[in-house]
C-alpha cells in the first residue's frame, strides 16, 4: 500500500531533550516536506526537500533540523525542544518538486513538550 | 509573497443544505497551482482537487464542485446536499511555479453538518 508513515504517533517529552520524528514514504517520491498544525493557524511549512541531499527552509524552520540522506526518509529533528513546539506534525511527499502534483500526508505526530 | 485566506473559520449547516467554502489567494506568479484538502475528525489529510492557473474550467465531482475565478483570485468549494460525513476541516493551499518547494495553506474552515 502506498503510504507515508510517521513515528512516533504520540510523544510527550521535556524541554531540552533531543528527539527525532521519523518519516518514510514508499512511493519513490522525490519531494518531501514537514508541516506543523496549530489551532487556527492551518498548516505551516517547516522544511522541505526537493530531492536527496537537497533541503530548504519553509516558513517556520527555527528550532528544527532535517536531513535527506535517502529518498524514502526525511526525519525531523528537534535538538532542544521547547513548549512552543508542542504541536501536531505532518510529513508529506509528492512525486516531484515541480508541477501540480498533490501531496500525500502521513498520519501525524502529536508532540507535547513540557 | 503568497497568501491564502479562508475567511470562514467555522460553518454549521443542517444535513442536505448546500454550503460553499471560500478561498482567496494572493500571488504575483502567473503560473500557480491550487489545492483543496480535507481533514476529517480522524485527523488525516486527504487530497480533494487541484487546479492550474491556466485552467479556469470549473469541476464537479458528485456532490462536490469547485469554482475557480482568476479575476477575483478565488477558488471556492461547494458541497451540495451536505451529509454528516462531510463534517471536517477543509484547507485550501497554493503553490507557485517559481517557488515550487513552498506550499501555503489557509487557516482552514471547520464544517459541521448536523443531522
Amino acid at each position: 500500500e502506498a503510504q507515508v508513515t510517521q513515528n512516533p504517533r504520540y510523544l510527550i517529552t521535556v524541554t531540552g531533550k533531543k528527539l527525532t520524528v521519523t518519516c518514510s514514504q514508499n512511493m519513490n517520491h522525490e519531494y518531501m516536506s514537514w508541516y506543523r498544525q496549530d489551532p487556527g493557524l492551518g498548516l505551516r511549512q517547516i522544511y522541505y526537500s526537493m530531492n536527496v541531499e537537497v533541503t530548504d527552509k519553509g516558513d517556520v524552520p527555527e528550532g528544527y533540523k532535517v536531513s535527506r540522506k535517502e529518498k524514502r526518509n526525511f526525519p525531523l529533528i528537534l535538538e532542544s525542544p521547547s513548549p512552543n513546539q508542542t504541536s501536531l506534525y505532518f510529513c508529506a511527499s509528492r512525486l516531484s518538486g515541480g508541477g501540480d502534483h498533490e501531496q500525500y500526508f502521513g498520519p501525524g505526530t502529536r508532540l507535547t513538550v513540557t | 509573497a503568497q497568501k491564502v485566506t479562508q475567511a470562514q473559520t467555522e460553518i454549521s449547516v443542517v444535513e442536505k443544505e448546500d454550503v460553499t467554502l471560500d478561498c482567496v489567494y494572493e500571488t504575483r506568479d502567473t503560473t500557480y497551482y491550487l489545492f483543496w484538502y480535507k481533514q476529517p475528525p480522524s485527523g488525516e489529510l486527504v487530497f480533494l482537487i487541484r487546479r492550474n492557473s491556466f485552467d479556469e474550467q470549473n469541476e464537479i465531482s458528485g456532490r462536490y464542485s469547485w469554482n475557480f475565478q482568476k479575476s477575483t483570485s478565488s477558488f471556492n468549494f461547494t458541497i451540495t446536499a451536505s451529509q454528516v460525513v462531510d463534517s471536517a476541516v477543509y484547507f485550501c493551499a497554493l503553490r507557485t511555479f517559481t517557488n515550487a518547494g513552498k506550499s501555503t495553506f489557509g487557516d482552514g474552515t471547520t464544517l459541521t453538518v448536523k443531522p
